[in-house]
């Protein structure tokens, strides 16, 4: 079985353009959601969605948004890029069924550095 | 607001030399702490979930245990394949939490030969 697929895995952009990142997650797996990691800040939580629906955000400004499609991908989007906003991109995927139990499975990550 | 603090930051072991990891939280309410190890350059991995306090749960040589404010990951008799950075997250009751784990900040362990 496939696991969590990240595109593209690197990414080098300058400040002020703008940036879509990709996701696909495991096949059956209805719930996305994305964290930024860094050296200072650890794992920090974007957003989720489920069924195309997003279902919590984080405490990141306005620049940062995403998306769900009926296929259970999802893709973000970081607009007018800042230095601060190089990062490692992660996205998990879940099956989505409610259990308190259920675990987030990551992929490997786009890196994403802002010159 | 959910926190998690983990502790060491870093731990240098010799190979079959044992320890634990610390992870402290504070959450309204545990739906479940999650125990991830991430090696350099890829995603977090998942190893254990617990959800109740006196729950231990084991692979390999690693264990996980929980009680009311923290959680442990014991290595016993470490191999240089368990080198790597260990993380715990928590997932809490509120509307806040949904979907969200909340992640410290790890601890890297790096085992010697």
């Amino acid at each position: 079985k496939a696991g969590v697929t990240q595109t593209p895995r690197y990414l080098i952009k300058t400040r002020g353009q703008q940036v879509t990142l990709s996701c696909s997650p495991i096949s059956g797996h209805r719930s996305v959601s994305w964290y930024q990691q860094t050296p200072g800040q650890g794992l920090q939580f974007l957003f989720e969605y489920f069924s195309e629906t997003q279902r919590n955000k984080g405490n990141f400004p306005g620049r940062f948004s995403g998306r769900q499609f009926s296929n259970s991908r999802s893709e973000m989007n970081v607009s007018t890029l800042e230095l601060g906003d190089s990062a490692l991109y992660l996205c998990a995927s879940r099956r989505g069924t409610g259990a308190t139990n259920e675990k987030l499975f990551f992929g490997s990550g786009t890196q994403l550095s802002v010159l | 607001e959910d926190q998690v603090t983990q502790s060491p930051e870093a731990l240098r072991l010799q190979e079959g030399e044992s320890s634990s990891l610390n992870c402290s939280y504070t959450v309204s309410g545990l739906r479940g702490l999650f125990w991830y190890r991430q090696d350099p350059g890829k995603g977090p991995e998942f190893l254990f979930t617990l959800y109740s306090a006196g729950e231990e749960k084991e692979k390999e040589r690693l264990k996980a245990t929980l009680t009311k404010k923290e959680s442990f990951l014991h290595i016993t008799a470490p191999k240089p394949e368990d080198s790597a950075t260990y993380l715990c997250a928590v997932r809490g009751v509120t509307t806040d939490s949904w979907g969200k784990l909340q992640f410290g900040a790890g601890t890297q362990v790096v085992v010697t030969p």
